[in-house]
């Protein structure tokens, strides 16, 4: 079985200033993606981001970006120039990538709290 | 553009009532998933279906069943209620079945069980 850890349950930061949330997984695929999805007070799952585990490269989205370890199976998201609207929860996520019906297997979370 | 329509928005039942939770997926998708998120928990995966048909089967407790219409709207329905069934019940789809087709995530429906 799939398992995701985030050691950090809460996180703040100021205003533009650059934060990074940390995510740790344990699995025996070889093929997987990983996320980052953004809950705000609305609780709306909105996702942020996401990496395929063959891609050597590490996604980036607009403010966004990842740095990917497959080997230390390590996946944390770099948030730059913080913004107000980047409070939220953010939970990382693997889904396996056989063929199939994929489900997410989310880690318990990061409260990030941006202020001014 | 559409987004994923979940209906109560918000539930209140009592301990061993039953509850109906509907999905209406974005138009086009044919895969719904259900995940459940206690408070303070992170979510966790339900039950999911592929053109009507049951897909992939996770926590989901026996006095649950679900399934998806010929429309792919879904139902999750909810008997025996328990107080640690209270929960928000969220409903994604997706264009397709594998990893990389994105889920889209509802609002969720929010269930208290008093």
């Amino acid at each position: 079985a799939q398992t995701v850890t985030q050691s950090q349950p809460e996180m703040s930061v100021q205003e533009a200033e650059t934060v990074t949330l940390s995510c740790t997984y344990d699995t025996s695929e070889n093929n997987y993606y990983l996320f980052w999805y953004k809950q705000p007070p609305s609780r709306q799952m909105i996702l942020v981001i996401r990496q395929e585990a063959y891609k050597q490269q590490n996604a980036t989205e607009n403010r966004f970006s990842v740095n990917f370890q497959k080997a230390a199976k390590s996946f944390s998201l770099k948030i730059s120039d913080s913004q107000l609207g980047d409070t939220a929860m953010y939970f990382c996520a693997f889904m396996k990538q056989n063929t199939g019906f994929q489900k997410l297997v989310f880690g318990t979370g990061t409260r990030l709290l941006v202020s001014p | 553009a559409a987004g994923v329509i979940q209906s109560p928005r918000h539930l209140i039942k009592e301990k061993r009532e039953t509850a109906t939770l509907k999905c209406y997926p974005i138009p086009r998708h044919d895969t719904v998933y259900w995940y459940q998120q206690g408070p303070g928990q992170d979510p966790q995966f339900l039950i999911s279906f592929y053109e009507k048909m049951q897909s992939d089967k996770g926590s989901i407790p026996d006095r649950f069943s679900a399934q998806q219409f010929s429309d792919y709207h879904s139902e999750l329905n909810m008997s025996s209620l328990e107080l640690g069934d209270s929960a928000l019940y969220f409903c994604a789809s997706s264009l397709g079945r594998g990893a990389y087709n994105e889920q889209f995530f509802g609002p969720g429906t929010r269930l208290t069980v008093l």
